[in-house]
């Protein structure tokens, strides 16, 4: 059974650093990419960040380049987002999500609040 | 950047009625990377529809999806209570993922 677990989310005050994982398990993690999508609270999805299987390839929606980093651990069967500078707008819960062009399986996300 | 229109914003039906929900390219996508999704409150989005008219695994037969270039349509026939949440089209390209601002199927 495919399994994707997040940890990682909590407040953090405006500025600050944050950084999220997900636990693969259930499928060979390194033959597929990997995705972040993230959605504020109300709001609707927004893809954030993905990965190829090798990591050679990382693509960034616009509003999050430069700030986060999106990484893996093939060995660990685990995914990553680095997360600085954190903005209210980056307040969300974050869904690590297994696919290329379109999300197959999802975890059940892991919330992150940015607020002073 | 394609952007997805999804119309209506909200749908309001009865158990048994058919729900046809539209999903509006800014530009041509391929109709390989249009999928749909399904989320109800608390929970994470669950794929449906890929390739715009292929089921996932175990996704019942009253689900299908149609259409290619800029328009797409999600069908749900004889709505089940289980039915009603609100569902978002996708489409992949330029290494990116784009989502519409979803349809909320609620009941009448």
């Amino acid at each position: 059974e495919v399994q994707l677990v997040e940890s990682g989310g909590g407040l953090v005050q405006p500025g600050g650093s944050l950084r999220l994982s997900c636990a693969a398990s259930g499928f060979t993690f390194s033959s597929y990419w990997m995705s972040w999508v993230r959605q504020a609270p109300g709001k609707g999805l927004e893809w954030v960040a993905n990965i190829k299987e090798d990591g050679s390839e990382k693509y960034y929606v616009d509003s999050v380049k430069g700030r986060f980093t999106i990484s893996r651990d093939n060995a660990k069967n685990s995914l990553f987002l680095e997360m600085n500078s954190l903005r209210a707008e980056d307040t969300a819960v974050y869904y690590c999500a297994r696919g290329y062009k379109y999300a197959y399986y999802w975890g059940q996300g892991t919330r992150v609040t940015v607020s002073s | 950047e394609i952007v997805l229109t999804q119309s209506p914003g909200t749908l309001s039906l009865s158990p048994g009625e058919r729900a046809t929900l539209s999903c509006r390219a800014s530009q041509s996508v391929s109709s390989s990377y249009l999928a749909w999704y399904q989320q109800k409150p608390g929970q994470a989005p669950r794929l449906l529809i890929y390739g715009a008219s292929n089921r996932a695994t175990g996704i019942p037969d009253r689900f299908s999806g149609s259409g290619s270039g800029t328009d797409f349509t999600l069908t749900i026939n004889r709505l089940e209570p289980e039915d009603f949440a609100v569902y978002y089209c996708q489409q992949y390209g330029s290494s990116a993922w784009t989502f519409g601002q979803g349809t909320k199927v609620e009941i009448k």
